[in-house]
């Protein structure tokens, strides 16, 4: 398993603005994963973070809005950007600390509404 | 048709009761499959995940796996309140680093 820390753990933002979540990891882990939740809906991963190459981002999400850094294997931060109400949702970091895509942990969420 | 189906609920049942919560999925390559527990606005907790078919019981949950139906299930005995929740399914094709998740079934136990 994983302990995995993410900061904030909820914040209002005003549109336009840009915000930095992250997240901490207690163990090295290779694979580390972005997904959003909106409101009432189910998980959508938004990008893959292996630490020391580009983010692989998922079809309708884009670099510019959803710059990613992986600095090291306990580590990651996504950043929103130019934020709209439409962003408004649940931002979870996961991991795969064994590797082999067989399960994954979840951080506690970064709760975010933009009004 | 969704890859992964799953009943949003919401279901409720007395305090005590057996629940059932169910999945059915398309891909026949899917080899992993989990539950996570979501309490509202946190994030999902792993429950269980199992890879064979057949049963894997932990204290009151038990996941049931029927590859040859494409479906799964989670039952709770012995209900509480505390298990008030959303449940997601998810599954994966080992090495893919793929999961992909049921929308969740929402769970609420009346005391």
């Amino acid at each position: 398993s994983a302990v995995i820390s993410q900061k904030p753990s909820r914040d209002i933002c005003q549109r336009g603005t840009s915000l930095t979540i992250q997240c901490q990891v207690d163990s090295q882990v290779t694979m580390m994963f972005w997904y959003r939740q909106q409101p009432g809906q189910s998980l959508t991963l938004i990008a893959t973070a292996n630490q020391g190459s580009e983010a692989t981002y998922e079809s309708g999400f884009v670099i510019d809005k959803f710059p990613i850094s992986r600095p090291n294997l306990t580590f990651s931060t996504l950043t929103v950007s130019n934020m709209s109400p439409e962003d408004s949702s649940i931002y979870l970091c996961s991991v795969d600390p064994g590797g082999r895509g067989n399960t994954i942990y979840f951080g506690e969420g970064s709760w975010l509404t933009v009004v | 048709q969704k890859e992964v189906e799953q009943d949003p609920g919401p279901l409720s049942v007395p305090e005590g009761a057996i629940v059932s919560l169910n999945c059915t999925y398309s891909n026949s390559a899917f080899q992993y499959f989990m539950w996570y527990r979501q309490y509202s606005r946190k994030g999902p907790e792993l429950l269980m995940y199992t890879y064979s078919s057949g049963n894997k019981e932990d204290g009151r949950f038990t996941a049931q796996v029927d590859k040859s139906s494409k479906y799964i299930s989670l039952f709770i005995r012995d209900s509480q309140p505390s298990d008030s929740a959303t449940y997601l399914c998810a599954m994966s094709v080992s090495g893919t680093y793929k999961y992909i998740f049921g929308t969740g079934t929402r769970l609420k136990v009346l005391a």
